[in-house]
């Protein structure tokens, strides 16, 4: 089966710069895509194919992906931003998430 | 507005069965495939299964921890995606979400679908 593989969690401070890795086998021939969760509510689609993001997603949102691991960036990060991050991507036709980040903004 | 909205959910003892209800509104539920993710209290997002339109065969996939014991349907006459849970476990309590796949019809890679919307969740707890 395959895997993907997120830290538990990530701290920053408000209007900096927060990164969320993503890893797994030859991630970069597959399209990631990353869902924001906050406390109590279903998860949202923040970027898909690896770098695009959906209407209502603030520029600050930005994805990459190559090689084994993506990235969702989140820059001048805000405290609403503090949230749970889920990657994704598709192992043909089973879908695999990551474990989740917890990103902290303090 | 695309909006889903699960139903079904409660207290159910091991062994027993329980179906899901996942109504859509807002786009035309014939179009798309539809998938349910579920996550264990204080757990990560776990995809439990989709079935795929009717254009392209309806069938489904299911992971390896539900397959042989749960199964997705769809009435498309009712924007209804509905989950069947045979044999419940313990280990089976979740929030259980309805969202729906969309697909990129072409890309450069090979499979380019994502889960959007999702709909609020129903939480089903098994326990005696």
């Amino acid at each position: 089966s395959y895997d993907l593989t997120q830290p538990p969690s990530v701290s920053v401070s408000p209007g900096q710069t927060a990164s969320i890795t993503c890893s797994g086998n030859k991630l970069g021939n597959k399209y990631a895509y990353w869902y924001q969760q906050k406390p109590g509510q279903s998860p949202v689609l923040v970027i898909y194919q690896d770098t695009k993001r959906p209407s209502g997603i603030p520029e600050r949102f930005s994805g990459s992906n190559s090689g084994n691991a993506a990235t969702l960036t989140i820059r001048g990060t805000q405290a609403t931003d503090e949230a749970d991050y889920y990657c994704q991507a598709w192992d043909t036709i089973t879908a695999v998430f990551g474990g989740g980040t917890k990103l902290t903004v303090l | 507005e695309v909006q889903l909205e699960e139903s079904g959910g409660g207290l159910v003892q091991p062994g027993r069965s329980l179906r899901l209800s996942c109504r859509g509104s807002g786009f035309t539920f014939g179009d798309y495939a539809m998938s349910w993710v579920r996550q264990a209290p204080g757990k990560g997002l776990e995809w439990v299964g989709f079935i795929r339109r009717k254009g392209h065969g309806g069938t489904t996939e299911n992971a390896a921890s539900v397959k042989g014991r749960f199964t997705i349907l769809r009435d498309d006459s009712k924007s209804t995606a509905y989950l069947q849970m045979n044999s419940l476990k313990t280990e089976d309590t979740a929030v259980y979400y309805c969202t729906r796949i969309v697909v990129a019809l072409s890309a450069p890679k090979e499979v380019s679908n994502w889960f959007d919307p999702w709909g609020q969740g129903t939480l089903v707890t098994v326990s005696s």
